[in-house]
């Protein structure tokens, strides 16, 4: 079937060191990119996106990087925090729909 | 601004049984999206509702089926219950279905446990 990112590898980080979470997509076609944060008990919260013609997006402490010439996508975040722990999840989405395609997850654990 | 809202949180059906599930999506959103989240498959788009209209449908089986009403609210239900349906059901929404974003606002989740 669909996927995106089928590792659900787990970072662990000091506190206060950045954080490189990767992802990898299938369909060349999607034009939006998507990271998403979930907490123990809690649903998915948006981090950021980027647009299939970008190749860079910066945020409050993070930065979302897009290469598509081999489908990576990656989520960096500066100066890691213990409220940062949670599962990362990549998606991508094709087109006007609310369909996302989500990787399996990233277990960040950020040690203080 | 309340978030989404999902009810039940958690609940326990036997196989066999059929489930229904439901979201109240946030003030002004129209679109209503469904995805399940299991430990072996990870998240995965069930449906898409905008306008009372299925707008999209993940590959599941025909036990799984959706309804959008006019207050934008949203329901689930799952016939036939089988143990794999075992998950947590969330639901998310968005302004708009033709959303130029990649932001949806989820909801917790309604977990199902079947046995």
């Amino acid at each position: 079937g669909e996927s995106v990112g089928l590792h659900l590898p787990t970072l662990s980080v000091q506190e206060g060191d950045n954080s490189i979470i990767n992802c990898a997509y299938s369909n060349s076609a999607s034009d939006y990119f998507i990271w998403y944060k979930q907490e123990s008990g809690k649903g998915p919260q948006f981090i950021i996106d980027i647009r299939s013609n970008m190749d860079k997006r910066q945020g409050q402490r993070v930065t979302v990087l897009l290469n598509k010439t081999v489908k990576h996508l990656s989520l960096q975040i500066a100066a890691t925090q213990p409220g940062d722990s949670a599962v990362y999840f990549c998606a991508e989405k094709e087109g006007a729909t609310n369909k996302l395609i989500f990787g399996t997850g990233t277990l960040l654990a950020v040690q203080p | 601004k309340a978030g989404v809202t999902q009810t039940p949180r958690y609940l326990i059906k036997t196989r066999g049984q059929q489930v229904t599930l439901s979201c109240s999506p946030i003030s002004g959103h129209r679109s209503v999206s469904w995805y399940q989240q299991t430990p072996g498959q990870g998240l995965q788009f069930l449906f898409e509702y905008f306008s009372e209209t299925q707008r999209n449908k993940g590959n599941f089986p025909g036990r799984f089926s959706g309804r959008q009403f006019s207050n934008s609210r949203s329901e689930m239900n799952v016939s036939t219950l089988e143990l794999g349906d075992s998950a947590l059901y969330l639901c998310a929404s968005s302004i708009t279905g033709q959303a130029n974003t990649g932001e949806l606002f989820f909801g917790e989740g309604s977990r199902l446990t079947v046995l």
